[in-house]
């Protein structure tokens, strides 16, 4: 059973950058065949999908965040990060990471989410 | 991008009802269309992919229809833990992935 695990600060400084790390268990990023994403949920609102990695290290990002957005993957460690650069209170949401299937792109496994709270 | 409309917004229904949420895109995206359901403080699960093929494990009262533009999700009878909130999701252009605004399912 694959499981997805989101780590990194609950709060962050306005201009500051965000970062994340979510640990895959269960199964290996280099196994192929998978986008490792991260997904968004501002308080009270829908998702908001911020961008994949695959495992060779290609990436996409979702062009309204593109210019602040970082997402890596460190393959040893069964590990994907994101980084959020330039954060403001806007940028105040749950964040999940997922694995997206190939072919239909859907996502199927999901991290619990954590809170990343942009405040002074 | 593409946008994709959920209606409704809101939805009271009661167990055993029958239930269909609509999803549709801005533009054509053949079947690429994904359906979840979430739960408070829950992340998402998925329920339907590629518009009508139910993901492993997902009860048969679900079951998804459409292509193109306009897409259903259909709960055949509701069950108590049905009642929740569900997102459509396009994977067709990868200029990014969309999701539907929601749509809240409560008991009446």
């Amino acid at each position: 059973q694959v499981q997805l695990q989101e780590s990194g600060p609950g709060l962050v400084k306005p201009s500051q950058t965000l970062s994340l790390t979510c640990t895959v268990s269960g199964g290996s990023i280099s196994s192929g065949g998978y986008y490792w994403s991260w997904i968004r949920q501002h308080p009270g609102k829908g998702l908001e999908w911020i961008g994949y990695i695959y495992y060779s290290g290609s990436t996409y990002y979702n062009p309204s965040l593109k210019s602040r957005v970082t997402i890596s993957v460190d393959t040893s460690k069964n590990q994907f990060s994101l980084k959020l650069s330039s954060v403001t209170a806007a940028d105040t949401a749950v964040y999940y990471c997922a694995r997206g299937r190939g072919g239909d792109q859907d996502f199927d496994y999901w991290g619990q989410g954590t809170l990343v709270t942009v405040s002074s | 991008d593409i946008q994709m409309t959920q209606s409704p917004s809101s939805l009271s229904a009661s167990v055993g009802d029958r239930v269909t949420i609509t999803c549709r895109a801005s533009q054509s995206i053949s079947s690429y269309l994904n359906w979840y359901q979430q739960k408070p403080g829950k992340a998402p699960k998925l329920l339907i992919y590629a518009a009508s093929s139910l993901q492993s494990g997902v009860p048969s009262r679900f079951s998804g229809s459409g292509s193109g533009t306009d897409f259903t999700l259909t709960i055949s009878s509701l069950q108590p833990e049905d009642f929740a909130t569900y997102y459509c999701q396009q994977s067709y252009s990868t200029l990014g992935y969309t999701f539907g605004q929601g749509t809240k399912l409560e008991i009446k």
